[in-house]
């Protein structure tokens, strides 16, 4: 097990430009949560899948992002038409919970996203 | 309302000395789990410490303890002999865990605690 990967690790997209990041979680783990982390802030929540199933979006998440987690397993978040405000650290985390009980969540190292 | 504050901008220690960062905390749901990550510069969020709120014992792993005062709802993170390699981020977070089934976790502002040699 080589903990939760994310990809890329950089990017750096012009303004108005798609992007793309992948999350793959701890295989064993259901529930996948993505955060994003602004200079000098905390990470802030975004959104979480419970298996395939997006059960929570922040307000955060405006119309440009969507996110995706076919079959349970890897996770995609996409920018469409990105904004310059967009840019920040995209993390990804996962996390095993049984009816209920969490056990611990694991980040990967994150997307840092710049848009020039 | 903020639900976690981490007031500290940034914190220094001597090389081998104890620090304590600062965490206070708002809930209104009688069960929440408390935690504290770090983040090097190298960005990933590594887990540090959990404290449960109906945990009897303050939690302990390693160089890390948390003083956790539930009716002053405060959880500071105690570094015993301070290391090189704890400068870093240093990250209040919490979970409440009534709130059906959502698990998020809410963070603060984090605190940079620097280790002089």
């Amino acid at each position: 097990d080589t903990g939760v990967s994310q990809d890329p690790r950089h990017k750096i997209t012009k303004r108005g430009q798609n992007v793309t990041f992948r999350c793959d979680p701890i295989s064993e783990h259901n529930r996948l949560y993505w955060y994003r982390q602004t200079l000098g802030q905390g990470p802030e929540f975004l959104t979480y899948f419970q298996n395939e199933a997006q059960l929570e979006k922040s307000r955060l998440l405006s119309d440009r992002f969507s996110a995706e987690r076919p079959k349970g397993s890897f996770s995609t978040l996409e920018i469409q038409r990105t904004e310059q405000g967009d840019s920040a650290m995209y993390l990804c985390a996962s996390s095993l919970v049984v009816t209920r009980q969490i056990y611990g969540y694991t980040f990967g190292s994150g997307t840092r996203l710049t848009v020039v | 309302a903020q639900k976690i504050t981490q007031t500290q901008p940034g914190m220094f220690v001597q090389e081998k000395e104890a620090v304590t960062l600062d965490c206070t905390y708002d809930t209104s749901d009688p069960s929440y789990g408390l935690f504290w990550y770090k983040q090097p510069s190298s960005g990933e969020m590594i887990f540090l410490i959990y404290q449960g709120s109906y945990d009897q014992q303050n939690a302990t792993e390693g160089r890390y303890s948390l003083n956790f005062q539930k009716a002053r709802k405060s959880a500071n993170l105690v570094i015993s002999a301070s290391q090189l390699g704890d400068s870093a981020m240093y990250f209040c977070a919490m979970r409440e865990a009534s709130l059906g089934a959502n698990s998020k976790l809410t963070f603060g502002k984090g605190i940079t605690l620097s280790v002089r040699p």
